[in-house]
């Protein structure tokens, strides 16, 4: 079992509608939990962070976190062309040392005017 | 806030030559910076962790004597990729992070595209 897990899609979403991506971890212990989203070519940039469970809201993302279910979610709402990337889930295991963070594969998502 | 400068963008030498990459932290003091490295169409790979003023810790797999690495200050860290060879081409990429735990998010650099030819 990875330790972090997405499904790789590509999530093909409406333009205007709600893209909804989740992301599940093995290490009950862990205590952060990062959203980068990643244009093709380009770098990750971070889009949101969570480290309580429940819902964070930022402009049209909204991060959810269950620790008890071992996942965490993205959602974007009014979805625009814009929007279309990759979108990785990194998540700070509590045996890692360092601090270093364990990314997820990514989901690709695209929005479709 | 929280911008990560990396240098060169894009490099394009011969094989046999080393290349040195920086990245720095523009507005923060960055007490850990990491490297990866991602093939097209793959994942992040982790490929070191380097803590100001010590040495870098390396990936299993990642040769500390081929892809040297020095964190002299709080805001620079760089990447020499000694004598490349084509199967070194690929995206590098810094990120960093200001310390303080376990919850402060790791920041990334533009990346560096490098082929070797």
């Amino acid at each position: 079992q990875k330790e972090v897990e997405q499904n790789s899609g590509p999530l093909s979403v409406p333009e205007g509608a709600i893209a909804s991506l989740n992301c599940t971890y093995s290490d009950r212990g862990s205590q952060s939990f990062f959203w980068y989203r990643q244009y093709s070519g380009k770098s990750p940039e971070l889009i949101m962070f969570i480290y309580s469970n429940g819902d964070k809201e930022d402009g049209r993302f909204t991060a959810q976190l269950n620790k008890a279910s071992q996942y965490v979610s993205l959602l974007i709402r009014d979805s625009q062309p814009s929007d279309s990337a990759t979108y990785l889930c990194a998540v700070n295991p509590t045996k890692a040392a360092g601090n270093k963070l364990t990314f997820g594969g990514g989901t690709r998502v695209l929005v479709k005017p | 806030g929280a911008v990560v400068s990396q240098h060169p963008s894009w490099v394009i030498c011969k094989s046999g030559t080393s290349v040195k990459i920086e990245c720095r932290s523009l507005d923060f003091q960055a007490t850990t910076m990491f490297w990866y490295r991602q093939f097209p169409k793959q994942s992040l790979m982790l490929m070191a962790t380097s803590n100001e003023g010590s040495k870098a810790t390396y990936e299993q797999g990642v040769e500390k004597d081929k892809f040297l690495i020095n964190h002299a200050s709080l805001t620079l860290s760089t990447l020499t990729v000694t004598s490349a060879h084509p199967e070194d081409s690929s995206f590098y990429i810094c990120s960093a992070r200001s310390g303080g735990g376990k919850n402060q998010p790791q920041h990334f650099g533009d990346g560096t595209r490098l082929s070797i030819l």
